[in-house]
């Protein structure tokens, strides 16, 4: 089965701090994604990445950038956090092709508060 | 901005009844797909149709891609306690990398 794992299920931060969340998968994907998710918004991608160094912005980039320098890996990193990015933040990795009929594998997300 | 709206948002119901999740949008997509989310974990994958008026079956549950691709159901036919979870539906536009998330419909089914 494939292995999405994120390094945290609960972080607590403070405005202004800069906020890495990690995402490692074990299927030697070369799609991984990050998205949040807010009640009643459903999920949002936030970056995707098709391989090592590339990276793609998603629909709601701002505030984010995100790392990826070896394939299993995919980091998520808030420059300077705002009250604003409080929110569950889910990683995903999928096979390489195109988005149809490729699922997309989830880590079981990280619930980030920011005081 | 492609949004995808689902209806109901909120749905609780008895063990033994049936339901239907709807998914639509404005925008044709290649592929949608449908995934439930259970507290603390997640979305899975149940499903993923490609052909417009496509049906497909998982036990209980039957998934339908409208004609046009702009649309789909989910219907759960006796739905048990198991069943509960968030259902989200995901498009995919262009057969890129991207896919557009549905607002989701949160099911309880109560024994």
């Amino acid at each position: 089965d494939v292995k999405v794992t994120q390094s945290s299920r609960y972080l607590v931060k403070r405005t202004g701090e800069k906020v890495f969340l990690e995402c490692v998968q074990d299927m030697d994907h070369e799609n991984m994604f990050w998205y949040r998710q807010d009640p009643g918004l459903g999920l949002r991608l936030i970056y995707f990445s098709y391989d090592v160094k590339m990276k793609e912005k998603g629909d709601i980039p701002e505030g984010y950038s995100v790392s990826r320098e070896k394939k299993e890996r995919f980091s998520l990193i808030l420059e300077s956090a705002s009250t604003n990015q409080t929110s569950m933040y889910l990683c995903a990795s999928s096979p390489p092709g195109g988005a149809g009929n490729q699922p997309q594998h989830f880590g079981d997300g990280t619930r980030l508060s920011i005081l | 901005t492609q949004l995808l709206e689902q209806s109901p948002q909120f749905l609780s119901i008895q063990e033994g009844e049936n339901l239907t999740v709807y998914c639509n949008s404005s925008s044709v997509f290649s592929s949608l797909q449908w995934y439930r989310q259970e507290p603390g974990e997640g979305p899975v994958l149940l499903v993923t149709v490609v052909t417009g008026g496509e049906v497909k079956k998982l036990k209980r549950l039957t998934f339908q891609f409208g004609d046009a691709r702009k649309d789909s159901s989910l219907h759960i036919t006796a739905a048990q306690p198991g069943d509960t979870g968030l259902y989200l539906c995901a498009g995919d536009t262009s057969g890129t990398y991207k896919y557009i998330f549905g607002t989701g419909t949160r099911l309880k089914v109560l024994a």
